[in-house]
């Protein structure tokens, strides 16, 4: 099946810096990508829906300022937490759809777990 | 518009006995509904997913849901429940044939007692 890679899984950064993360659709090209929020024990908070060549669309309440999404290609995705502070740590999971009349699915990535100290 | 609602955010079974975890949907199309796993500091595994062929649908680790057009619903049930299957269980539908939001269920947490 097709495989989404999300990178890092991992990471700690210091308060007031910027955070890359990538995800990629290896094997399929995704034309929209979606970038989810997950706080402790709750379900996953849909950010944005990333669109290859256009701006990406934030659901109200997330600033797109601080979530920079950038969809530069089919493959490549990338949410940049800006200048992050505690309340940005969270688990952060992207998933690309393949759409179609009857084979439609979602794949996800493994997510990121993001620390600001 | 799509939405899901699952039922119950906490579910506790005994091992060995059968499991339940309720979904009811809403979506102004025919919808693909998915069932994902996701165990603690994990990403999301598919469990199975309805695309509109067979209403009862078979996944992985002895998981199955029926679809029930009439009554909006797509439950996940397993026989019998075994300690591994304690983890969230999050009913996902997508509005096939366009493209659409992934709209995601609150989550339902399966504690699985011994």
């Amino acid at each position: 099946g097709a495989v989404v890679s999300q990178h890092p899984s991992r990471v700690i950064c210091k308060s007031g810096t910027s955070v890359k993360i990538e995800c990629r659709s290896l094997d399929f090209q995704a034309t929209t990508m979606f970038w989810y929020r997950q706080f402790p024990k709750q379900s996953l908070m849909l950010m944005a829906t990333s669109n290859e060549g256009s701006k990406a669309t934030y659901e109200q309440g997330v600033e797109k300022d601080k979530f920079l999404i950038n969809h530069a290609s089919l493959t490549l995705s990338t949410l940049t937490v800006t200048s992050a502070h505690p309340e940005d740590s969270s688990f952060y999971i992207c998933s690309a759809a393949v759409w179609g009349q009857l084979n439609t699915e979602a794949f996800f990535g493994q997510g990121t777990r993001l620390t600001v100290v | 518009a799509q939405s899901v609602t699952q039922l119950d955010s906490h579910v506790s079974v005994s091992e060995g006995t059968p499991v339940l975890l309720r979904c009811n949907y809403s979506s102004s199309y025919s919808p693909s509904l998915f069932w994902y796993v996701q165990h603690p500091n994990k990403g999301l595994q598919l469990l199975l997913k309805y695309t509109s062929a067979a209403t009862l649908v078979k996944g992985i680790n002895g998981f199955e849901a029926e679809f029930k057009k009439s009554e909006t619903s797509f439950h996940l049930t397993k026989p019998s429940a075994h300690m591994s299957d304690a983890a969230e269980y999050f009913c996902v539908v997508i509005h096939r044939g366009s493209q659409g939001n992934l709209i995601f269920g609150k989550g339902t947490k399966l504690s699985v007692k011994p």
